[in-house]
């Protein structure tokens, strides 16, 4: 069964640390992204990924940076966490040929 | 660039009954078009897409959409929907190359009995 794993389900962190969350594909797929979802907003794309050391920015990149070093996985670091980075934070990998989105089970980020 | 409008966030139905969840698009380049279905504490599901061919198209759980080029929607459908059915329906489209997905802001379906 495909998977898409994010380490943590829930996070508490402060405002002002520095914050890794981690993802993890195990499909080989070329595309990986970070999105961002909010209440009435849906989800918006943080940044992509469509190989290895290769990124792009998406509509919302601002407070945020990503790190792919392997093709299995993509990290999203937020340099300096604000209370406005607070969201569900949900990794996806696929695209790039296979039209089908495969994502994680989320992470629920809260900035205190 | 693209866009994606849900028309409604909530759409509260009862057990059994037919359901219509709206989906508009805005593009100025051809796109492939989706429903993903958000269960409770999940990540997102493909229900169904349309890439080319018959503008009707089937999905998984008895859920069905039509694309009509010329008002640029993608309505989702089912005749008769179930309590396991309550969940949260985002409507995407993405560039011809799978490269670039765009979400619309979801629907919450919720089914009472």
């Amino acid at each position: 069964d495909v998977k898409v794993t994010q380490s943590s389900r829930y996070l508490v962190k402060r405002t002002g640390e520095k914050v890794f969350l981690e993802c993890v594909q195990d499909m080989d797929h070329e595309n990986m992204f970070w999105y961002r979802q909010d209440p009435g907003l849906g989800l918006r794309l943080i940044y992509f990924s469509y190989d290895v050391k290769m990124k792009e920015k998406g509509d919302i990149p601002e407070g945020y940076s990503v790190s792919r070093e392997k093709k299995e996985r993509f990290s999203l670091i937020l340099e300096s966490a604000s209370t406005n980075q607070t969201s569900m934070y949900l990794c996806a990998s696929g695209g790039g040929g296979n039209e089908k989105l495969f994502f994680g089970s989320g992470t629920q980020l809260s900035v205190l | 660039a693209q866009s994606v409008t849900q028309l409604d966030s909530q759409v509260p139905v009862f057990e059994e009954a037919p359901v219509e969840l709206r989906c508009n698009y805005s593009s100025s380049v051809s796109v492939y078009l989706f429903w993903y279905v958000q269960y409770p504490n999940q990540g997102l599901q493909l229900l169904l897409k349309y890439l080319s061919g018959s503008t009707l198209v089937k999905g998984i759980n008895g859920f069905e959409a039509e694309f009509n080029k010329s008002q640029t929607s993608f309505h989702l459908r089912k005749p008769s929907v179930h309590i396991s059915d309550t969940a949260e329906y985002f409507c995407a489209v993405s560039d011809l190359n799978f490269n670039k997905f765009y979400f619309g802001s979801g629907t919450k379906l919720n089914v009472k009995p």
